[in-house]
């Protein structure tokens, strides 16, 4: 079955710092989608990416599918964005889009 | 605007004992409905899934059950809690991307 890697899996930054999150699996995916869990647990969507790259203020999403890889890059990092970044891949486009999850980057950002 | 709620919060339950977690999906009709379960400090695995009322598909088996008995509405349960159930269940909607609801922490002792 779908196996996803996430690295690293634990990163400490100081504030302002950049971060690139990969994430690498091993069978053909239809969608990649990452996720931000709060320390107190909400799993967040930050991007849905099934290729290219994509924005949404500090964060960029790239995704090259052929390759089968993806990655986020968090720019000027903030305290706020201290927590744990999963990356999630879904290997079929029917009804059950199971995603199958990486074991997720934590990251704490110190100010 | 869709909302997604589940319920309890949390939970603290002795081993043996039954369990019924809900999860409510309000502005989408006839939506993909999911269960995934999160141990402490680990990943998500998919759980269940469901694409329409009264139909539900077993991902992984963890002695548990799920149904979906309206078309906003999926509930996980058992008769008989293990010590292994203890995690973080969380409920997701899709319609392609998938969007997750606030979880349920559950610790059983």
């Amino acid at each position: 079955g779908q196996q996803v890697q996430q690295s690293p899996a634990s990163l400490v930054l100081q504030e302002g710092e950049n971060a690139e999150l990969q994430c690498n699996f091993s069978s053909t995916a239809t969608r990649l989608q990452w996720f931000y869990q709060h320390p107190g647990g909400r799993l967040v969507s930050l991007f849905y990416n099934p290729s290219g790259t994509k924005h949404t203020g500090r964060l960029t999403s790239t995704t090259v599918t052929n390759e089968r890889r993806g990655s986020l890059h968090i720019s000027s990092s903030q305290t706020t964005d201290s927590g744990t970044y999963f990356c999630a891949i879904a290997n079929s486009g029917g009804s059950n889009a199971k995603l199958t999850f990486g074991k997720g980057t934590k990251l704490s950002v110190k100010s | 605007a869709q909302t997604i709620h589940q319920w309890p919060v949390a939970e603290i339950k002795a081993v043996g004992s039954p369990l019924s977690l809900g999860c409510t999906i309000k502005g989408k009709s006839s939506p993909n409905l999911y269960w995934y379960w999160q141990a402490t400090g680990g990943t998500l695995q998919q759980l269940f899934y469901s694409i329409t009322v009264g139909q539900v598909e077993s991902v992984v088996q963890l002695n548990l059950s799920a149904s979906r008995p309206k078309d906003d509405q999926f509930i996980l349960s058992t008769e008989k809690l293990l010590l292994s159930h203890s995690g973080f269940y969380l409920c997701a909607w899709s319609l392609g991307e998938q969007y997750f609801g606030p979880g349920t922490r559950l610790t059983v002792l």
